[in-house]
């Protein structure tokens, strides 16, 4: 079974560009949630997305967002891009919201100049 | 509200030698799940075990082992016999009840010597 896929795997941009990421699920998972990962903040939960609707939402600004296709692939877009986006940006998923067992993809590492 | 507390940045020790790696949380909800991740250098979060709060058998994969203890609200991990592949950074979590958002340690950095 293939795991999660993130795609690109780098990224490198400037500020106030705008820029999208995209995660594919394993096969069967249906629920996929996004992670931002800094060596000053850490892990932060950015959101959760189940049969294409926004589940959770963590505490960033609105210039993140995401959203979520038929078939389960997500994909999320940070618009304005600032220096501190610069990141790596982590998918997991799961079959569903009641399984509570995530499986977490390789990542994006985003660079911001 | 929750948080999860690695209070190890960095432990290095020698191959063979067990290892255990802290992890205290505080959250006010009475049921709760409990992780641990792995990420090697790759970068990718290596799922290890899940505990649900309502479940303090400790529990043994391995050369892994996890103490649950609910009256200090511990979740610490040990390697036994640890090897340079153990090498890494390794994350306790917690989500509470009905919510799939991860709330996550500062991280412990490995470092296994051979």
């Amino acid at each position: 079974k293939a795991g999660v896929t993130q795609t690109p795997r780098y990224l490198i941009k400037t500020r106030g560009q705008q820029v999208t990421l995209s995660c594919s699920p394993i096969s069967g998972h249906r629920s996929v949630s996004w992670y931002q990962q800094t060596p000053g903040q850490g892990l932060q939960f950015l959101f959760e997305y189940f049969s294409e609707t926004q589940r959770n939402k963590g505490n960033f600004p609105g210039r993140f967002s995401g959203r979520q296709f038929s078939n389960s692939r997500s994909e999320m877009n940070v618009s304005t891009l600032e220096l501190g986006d610069s990141a790596l940006y982590l998918c997991a998923t799961q079959p569903n919201p009641q399984v509570n067992e995530q499986f977490f993809g390789p990542g994006t590492r985003l660079t911001v100049l | 509200a929750q948080k999860v507390t690695q209070a190890q940045t960095e432990i290095s020790v020698v191959e063979k030698e067990d290892v255990t790696l802290d992890c205290v949380y505080e959250t006010r909800d009475t049921t709760y799940y409990l992780f641990w991740y792995k990420q090697p250098p790759s970068g990718e979060l290596v799922f290890l075990i899940r505990r649900n709060s309502f479940d303090e058998q400790n529990e043994i994969s391995g050369r892994y082992s996890w103490n649950f203890q609910k009256s200090t609200s511990s979740f610490n991990f040990t390697i036994t016999a640890s090897q340079v592949v153990d090498s890494a950074v390794y994350f306790c979590a917690l989500t509470p009840p009905g919510a799939n958002n991860l709330f996550f340690g500062t991280g412990t950095r490995l470092t296994v010597i051979p």
